[in-house]
This record gives structure tokens, C-alpha cells and sequence, in this order.
């Protein structure tokens, strides 16, 4: 059971590059999530999809854009990456809740270097 | 103010010992909250849900107290394999979208 996958799981980049993160989720969930963690800072929620063909922004949007073409897929895009993109990433993936009660599964994260 | 509040520790305990977590949080609409446990350079892993009347799996307690908006969690008899940093979390507040809020973390080191 593949549960939440990300790929690539490292990645270094020059200034400027652009580049895709995938997230696939095997688990029939309907909401998905982009964060990205550094240290001191906590999970911090980049975007985020409630459902096949929606998204949302979170706390940090700026420099990064998201698809959600299929429901089993949730694309990060960085379009001109920058050093202080430099961070680890993490895919979740959730049952649709109303009262926020769903735990997230967790992918096991994507460590992108911008040089 | 953070949204969710906890001690970094870190906090270096003895095998056998008893160790206790504490956490706040700010926004009282917040309906759900867990503990979960990140392993060095691994994801996030959910441990255990907090109910209102607490709650126990195994050598770990939760509780909360909604009136203080603090959640706390024990952990009896340490395990070298209880050496982790534990997040505590929260639902955004009224909000169906299933968002949540990560506290940045208190590290555990269980010692020989």
C-alpha cells in the first residue's frame, strides 16, 4: 500500500529554474496539500485542493503555483526558483471533513536545493 | 501570536522515565486536535487523535482542556524509539477544507 508518494525525494536546482513536484495518493482522498517545512518554522501550507479541478492558497503561495488535473494528483510548480525556496516539501492527502476532524497522511517529502 | 504554541525542548529524559508535553492554542473555534510524531529527516506520522474527555493508546495520554485551549501529552515509561519531535495540531478553526495547524514542534531524546 503506496499510500502518499512524492518524486522526486531530492532535487538540486540553479536560480532561476523551474521545476514540478508530483503527489500521488492511492487512497481515494479528496483533499490534498502542499507544505513546506524549514527549520524553526514549522509545517507552514503552501496550497491546497478540496477536490479534482479546485485550488486554494495557504500561508505561503507566493512563488509556487499547483494543479489538480486528477484526484490522485496534486502538481507544485516553482516557476523561477529562488534560494529561499529552499526547503523540504511535503504532500498530505485527507478524507473531506466538515468539522476538520480527518487526520493527513504524509508523503515522505521532496529536499529541493536552489543554488 | 503563533496559532499553535509548544515548548522546542529539548527535552533529554532516561529510559523509564515519564515525560510531558504541553501546547496552546489561540483559536477557540478550533474543533480537532492531534498529537503527531516526526522522526530526523522523515514525514509527519500521526500518533493519536485528542478527545474532549482524553484519551490513552498504549503508554501515551492526551488530553484537552478547551476552556484554557491547552493540549497536553504524556508519555510513561520512555522508549529509546520515543526519540522524536512531536507536533501538535489543530483544525483551522470552523473552516471544511480539513486545514491544519502545526506547531512547530518539542524534541524528545530518551537516553540509555
Amino acid at each position: 500500500n503506496a499510500g502518499v508518494t512524492q518524486t522526486p525525494k531530492f532535487r538540486v536546482l540553479k536560480t532561476g529554474q523551474s521545476m514540478t513536484l508530483l503527489c500521488a495518493q492511492d487512497m481515494n482522498h479528496e483533499y490534498m496539500y502542499w507544505y513546506r517545512q524549514d527549520p524553526g518554522m514549522g509545517l507552514r501550507l503552501i496550497h491546497y485542493s478540496v477536490g479534482e479541478g479546485t485550488t486554494a492558497k495557504g500561508e505561503v503561495p507566493d512563488g509556487y503555483n499547483v494543479s489538480r488535473l486528477k484526484k490522485q494528483n496534486f502538481l507544485l510548480g516553482l516557476e523561477s526558483a529562488a534560494p529561499s525556496q529552499t526547503s523540504v516539501y511535503f504532500c498530505a492527502s485527507s478524507y473531506p471533513t466538515r468539522a476538520g476532524d480527518q487526520p493527513q497522511h504524509f508523503g515522505d517529502g521532496t529536499r529541493l536545493s536552489i543554488l | 501570536r503563533k496559532e499553535v504554541e509548544q515548548d522546542p525542548g529539548p527535552f533529554n529524559v532516561p529510559e523509564g522515565a515519564t515525560v510531558a508535553f504541553n501546547c496552546t492554542y489561540s483559536n477557540s473555534a478550533s474543533q480537532s486536535f492531534f498529537w503527531y510524531r516526526q522522526d530526523c529527516r522523515k514525514e509527519p506520522k500521526l500518533l493519536m487523535s485528542v478527545y474532549s474527555s482524553g484519551n490513552e493508546d498504549g503508554r501515551f495520554t492526551a488530553q484537552l482542556n478547551r476552556a484554557s485551549q491547552y493540549i497536553s501529552l504524556l508519555i510513561r515509561d520512555s522508549k529509546l524509539s520515543d526519540s522524536a519531535t512531536y507536533l501538535c495540531v489543530v483544525n483551522h478553526g470552523s473552516s471544511n477544507t480539513g486545514k491544519l495547524i502545526f506547531g512547530q514542534g518539542t524534541t524528545l531524546q530518551v537516553k540509555p
